[in-house]
């Protein structure tokens, strides 16, 4: 069984659309990220979740909204995609106390055409 | 706030070379550092992490020690293999729930 998993692995689509990407953990963890990573190889954290309350927003646009049905899930919606949205998507997730280790999926690779 | 200083690579190396990636950080207290590896079309893995001061962490070969003299988590391997080549990110955890990624350094390893 995957720990983090994250659906779909890659998404191509037109700039303005709006689309989503979900991301589910069966490893009990209370903590679920979605991070960025640009095409250096550059990782960025976007948004922090602990059982499903908001606890880290960075500096994103608000076409970025992250959506927490349960602790299991974090979900990312974009709306109007633009060309710089164009990246690897990466959930991941922790078990919610201090300076521990994540837990990363596989990553969704977006192209935005 | 907080950062991670890598080098930025690409590092090529032959086979059985030794090798060194340079990490250092900037934080308040005391965080935890770590070393995350990403192989070519995956997520992020952990590789290693110490928790305190003069902690050393090792896994499959690689080590880094905690220096909290010279704010460095350096990390090491006596000899490289080709399956080792990936991207090796240096990170820290300096408070709840906020963890903080270096720009990640490229291994590649030749035969």
């Amino acid at each position: 069984d995957t720990a983090v998993s994250q659906t779909p692995k890659y998404l191509v689509t037109q700039m303005g659309n709006d689309k989503s990407i979900k991301c589910e953990q069966n490893l009990g963890h209370d903590t679920m990220y979605w991070y960025k990573q640009d095409s250096k190889k550059f990782l960025k954290i976007m948004f922090s979740y602990n059982n499903k309350e908001l606890i880290i927003n960075e500096t994103v646009p608000n076409r970025f909204s992250p959506k927490s049905p349960d602790k299991a899930h974090l979900n990312l919606h974009i709306n109007s995609l633009e060309l710089g949205d164009s990246a690897v998507y990466f959930c991941a997730s922790s078990p919610g106390t201090e300076n521990e280790k994540l837990f990363f999926g596989s990553g969704t690779q977006l192209s935005v055409l | 706030g907080d950062s991670v200083t890598q080098m930025e690579g690409p590092v090529t190396l032959s086979e059985e070379a030794f090798l060194t990636i340079n990490c250092t950080y900037t934080a308040t207290g005391y965080p935890s550092l770590f070393w995350y590896v990403q192989y070519p079309g995956e997520g992020l893995q952990l590789l290693l992490k110490a928790t305190k001061a003069d902690d050393k962490g090792s896994n499959k070969g690689f080590e880094a020690t905690y220096r909290k003299e010279t704010t460095s988590f350096h990390l090491e391997k006596g000899s490289v293999q080709v399956s080792d080549s990936a991207v090796y990110f240096c990170a820290l955890s300096g408070g709840y729930q906020k963890v903080t990624f270096g720009i990640g350094t490229k291994l590649q390893v030749i035969p």
